[in-house]
């Protein structure tokens, strides 16, 4: 079984620059969920959609962070402007349902550094 | 919202000795807590996780303990190996609304020393 894939791997933008990142769930998966994970930290979710609707986007600043996800497969994760601190770890996951118990299985990451 | 505390930050054990990992939560919703291993590079891997109706759970050399009185849960792991080597990360997911997103504890690097 395929699992999540991202991409880029890596991005180096200057700040006030926008960037954007993409993310294929596992076939099948109902929900997607982006989190950020600065270094040092635990990843925290920014959020969460269920099929292509947004269930959770309390975390999300929107003010220069959007995503999107077209069709309720791929999700698109877009900064605009970047500042400094955006610098991070950016990991998609997707689980099969909804619910406690529900396993959560995360990509490899995007590591942004804004210079 | 949920916030969730673990410790300790480090952890260094010799080959063959156990580890254990504390976590405690605030939000007595908490029904669902995941543990993650994550390597360098590479994305959280689920490990192990334990529902709220369930006082422990193990799996080969690791088990889950939870309190929900208290608050507090454990990842335990029996007779370490290098391979056991990574940051291990504790979460909780406090449904509300339809979300079931996890909130993570800081992590926890354990390092086994041969």
């Amino acid at each position: 079984e395929a699992g999540v894939a991202q991409s880029p791997r890596y991005k180096i933008i200057e700040k006030r620059q926008s960037v954007a990142f993409w993310c294929n769930p596992i076939s099948g998966h109902a929900t997607l969920y982006w989190y950020q994970q600065i270094l040092g930290q635990g990843p925290k979710l920014l959020i969460q959609f269920q099929n292509n609707g947004v269930v959770d986007d309390s975390q999300l600043p929107k003010d220069r962070f959007s995503a999107e996800r077209l069709k309720g497969v791929d999700s698109t994760l877009k900064i605009q402007p970047a500042k400094l601190e955006d610098s991070a770890v950016y990991l998609c996951a997707s689980s099969l349902g909804r619910g406690a118990g529900t396993e959560a299985f995360f990509g490899q990451g995007t590591r942004l550094t804004v210079v | 919202g949920e916030n969730v505390e673990q410790h300790p930050s480090t952890l260094s054990v010799q080959e063959g000795d156990s580890a254990v990992i504390k976590c405690t939560y605030s939000d007595s919703a908490s029904n669902y807590f995941p543990w993650y291993k994550q390597e360098l590079g590479k994305g959280p891997q689920l490990i192990i996780d334990i529902r709220s109706n369930v006082g422990e759970k193990k799996d080969q050399r690791i088990a889950v303990t939870l309190n929900k009185t208290a608050k507090h849960f454990s990842l335990h792991i029996t007779e370490t190996q290098p391979e056991d080597s990574a940051v291990y990360f504790c979460a909780a997911s406090s449904p509300g609304g339809g979300a079931d997103g996890l909130t993570f504890g800081k992590g926890t690097h354990l390092i086994i020393q041969p």
